[in-house]
């Protein structure tokens, strides 16, 4: 089993819809959790941070928390063209000496 | 407002040859990393350091050398490349520990043949 584990889609959503991403992670004493975007062949880039249970929002991003189910999710409203990129959930796992650890990565494709 | 730089870009290099990429950033940020990224696994850290002459192992770390006599610096080296090396490697950097968030330079495409 994978210590940070999404599929790897892709998603395809039209445009104006809203994007759903999955992550769970395997470690239960995590603590820090975080989704990061990237372009084709660029860089990750940090969209959001989520340390407590529940929802966190900023701008038409929210990601959500559940330790109790370790899972933690990324919601894109009112999706754009622009958001077509690969989405890269984080965990900081104590296993991997508190490092951060990176699934795979969802692919999502915003069709007009 | 450079952030992280990495150098080359771009690298073509033969089985057997030693590579270095070098990283350098200017945020003055303590923790600095190396990951590869290829498909079908991700993102996985190489090496890690904490500090000037601090280094740690990541995941990753068989065939790889670092060093960081500077805080700013931290050079990945190949010691003698191979093709499952051929990779996107990344480097980045972090005020504090994984805790924070990590800032990621360009990437620099290597190409082992």
């Amino acid at each position: 089993q994978k210590e940070v584990e999404q599929n790897s889609g892709p998603l395809s959503v039209p445009e104006g819809a809203i994007a759903s991403l999955n992550c769970t992670y395997s470690d239960r004493v995590s603590q820090s959790f975080f989704w990061y975007r990237q372009y084709s062949g660029k860089s990750p880039e940090l969209i959001m941070s989520i340390y407590s249970n529940g929802d966190k929002e900023d701008g038409r991003f929210t990601a959500q928390l559940n330790k109790a189910s370790q899972y933690v999710s990324l919601l894109i409203r009112d999706s754009q063209p622009s958001d077509s990129a690969t989405y890269l959930c984080a965990v900081v796992i104590k296993a991997a000496g508190n490092k951060l650890t990176f699934g795979g990565g969802t692919r999502v494709l915003v069709k007009p | 407002d450079a952030g992280i730089t990495q150098s080359p870009r771009y690298k073509i290099t033969e089985t057997g040859r030693q590579v270095t990429l070098m990283c350098h950033q200017t945020w003055s940020h303590s923790y600095m990393f190396w990951y590869r990224q290829d498909l079908g696994h991700g993102l996985r850290l190489i090496y890690y350091s904490a500090a000037a002459d601090i280094t740690d192992k990541g995941e990753v770390s068989d065939g790889y050398v670092v060093s960081r006599s500077k805080t700013e610096n931290f050079p990945l080296t190949l010691e003698s490349a191979t093709r499952s090396q051929t990779s996107v490697y990344f480097c980045a950097s972090s005020e504090q520990d994984s805790g924070n968030t990590i800032y990621f330079g360009e990437g620099s495409w290597l190409t082992v043949v």
